[in-house]
């Protein structure tokens, strides 16, 4: 699966929008761009994915540039509860079957008041 | 619909005992992913199962660990002849058959060696 680069940590005022970046320059026309995120020490909580298309679900927004080199997650109003780390995730789908998630060691998004 | 689950929620195993993991998937899940996640570290694959198939064990530790996912009940990971360095948190993922790929996690099993 393609390596995806992530800032170490950013910050975002409670109410204000939160814009993640992700590179991921070597992706392969089979691989998704999947997000997830760790809130301390639970599980991971699934976001969003897509292939190509811009994707928006009631959690977030997900924008993928037309060369598919990198993508931005985008929490329109974050708040306190946002806070965690954000993994961006590269993920194949060949022939119907998926493989691993490859974690690597994310955006830690801090809201603050 | 029910999560995934995950039990026990927290282990505490003695050394040289063995530990059982347990990962019931999402209702008409059939993939089943486990991971580790070390104190202050990241997740790190460990197994993909299918039912009654293992897919890439390429992050199995070569001795102690084994995984299998039957055809009835659930995924179980097993860590033999434990030692401290085993404590960690094992969270298992599960994903439904070929057509969606989202894959959802449980709330871990925090297993402690003392």
């Amino acid at each position: 699966d393609a390596k995806t680069t992530q800032p170490t940590s950013m910050d975002c005022a409670e109410g204000r929008a939160a814009n993640l970046p992700c590179n991921h320059s070597t992706i392969s026309g089979n691989e998704y761009v999947y997000w997830y995120r760790q809130i301390h020490s639970q599980g991971p909580q699934y976001i969003i994915h897509g292939l190509k298309n811009n994707e928006t679900n009631e959690m977030a927004s997900l924008i993928i540039t037309e060369d598919r080199k990198s993508s931005t997650l985008i929490l329109p109003h974050a708040t306190l509860r946002d806070t965690a780390v954000y993994y961006c995730i590269v993920r194949a789908l060949n022939t119907g079957t998926a493989s691993k998630l490859t974690f690597g060691t994310g955006t830690r998004l801090q809201v603050t008041l | 619909n029910a999560g995934v689950m995950q039990n026990p929620r927290h282990l505490v195993r003695r050394r040289g005992q063995e530990a059982r993991l347990r990962c019931s998937p999402m209702k008409g899940h059939s993939h089943v992913y486990w991971y580790r996640q070390l104190p202050e570290e990241g997740l790190k694959f460990m197994v993909y199962l299918q039912k009654e198939n293992i897919i890439d064990e390429s992050g199995m530790p070569k001795e102690r660990f084994s995984a299998e996912f039957p055809k009835e009940g659930p995924s179980i990971l097993r860590i033999q002849q434990v030692v401290r360095g085993d404590s960690a948190a094992y969270f298992c993922a599960s994903s439904p058959p070929a057509g969606r790929t989202e894959a959802f996690f449980g709330q871990g099993t925090r297993l402690t060696v003392v």
